[in-house]
């Protein structure tokens, strides 16, 4: 089946700054990749998404890059801000399922 | 749309009691999903109906497990007897037609067996 691999586990960086987190994925026949946000103690929510016909998707400050002869795909923050700090997952569907990756706790110092 | 609701939001119960847990999908959707989230191994699948029919249950952990969904509208995560290994947040979640369509998530239920 699928497995999804996601890094940094952690990542804390200074308000204002980018912030970036990568996922690698195994089922070549993926095609819909999206990354999901979430708060302590609250449900994930999808952010942004991106399916296998294009390589780049913007929304606002976030942005999605997707490699799909090296399967790999990644999360791009820029002027990140306190409201940030959560976990973020990645996934890749596989067949009519989603595999999530092991998550990235991300922190924005003030 | 009230978004997926799950219930009960919290319980807590001890060692070999039965807990069943229950969620009701978004109106529409046709795919309901059960996932289990710990900080060990993350967002597991567990369970996933199409058309109130189970699809793939190779993620239910053990036969203390099983899992309904008698009508689109309404479906149960069933443990019996729990154990304390199984404390985590279960989170039901539903989409139109996968793959390609967002996954909505309830709020999760946190389960704690002491």
């Amino acid at each position: 089946g699928e497995n999804v691999e996601q890094h940094p586990s952690t990542l804390s960086v200074q308000e204002g700054d980018s912030a970036v987190i990568k996922c690698t994925y195994s089922d070549s026949a993926s095609n819909y990749f999206p990354w999901y946000k979430q708060e302590l103690g609250k449900r994930p929510q999808l952010i942004i998404d991106i399916r296998s016909n294009v390589g780049e998707k913007k929304d606002q400050r976030i942005a999605v890059t997707l490699n799909k002869t090296a399967k790999h795909f990644s999360l791009h923050i820029t002027e990140t801000q306190p409201e940030d700090s959560a976990v973020y997952f990645c996934a890749a569907n596989a067949g009519n399922m989603l595999t999530f990756g092991g998550g990235t706790r991300l922190m924005v110092k003030p | 749309d009230a978004g997926v609701i799950q219930s009960p939001r919290h319980e807590v119960t001890e060692m070999g009691q039965e807990v069943t847990l229950r969620c009701k999908p978004i109106s529409g959707h046709d795919y309901l999903f059960w996932y289990r989230q710990t900080m060990m191994r993350g967002l597991e699948l567990l369970i996933y109906f199409n058309n109130n029919v189970p699809i793939d249950d190779s993620g239910m952990p053990e036969d203390r497990f099983s899992a309904k969904m008698p009508n689109a509208s309404f479906s149960t995560l069933k443990i019996q007897p729990s154990e304390p290994r199984d404390s985590a947040v279960y989170f039901c979640a539903s989409s139109f037609s996968v793959p390609g369509n967002t996954i909505y998530f309830g709020e999760g239920s946190w389960l704690t067996v002491v």
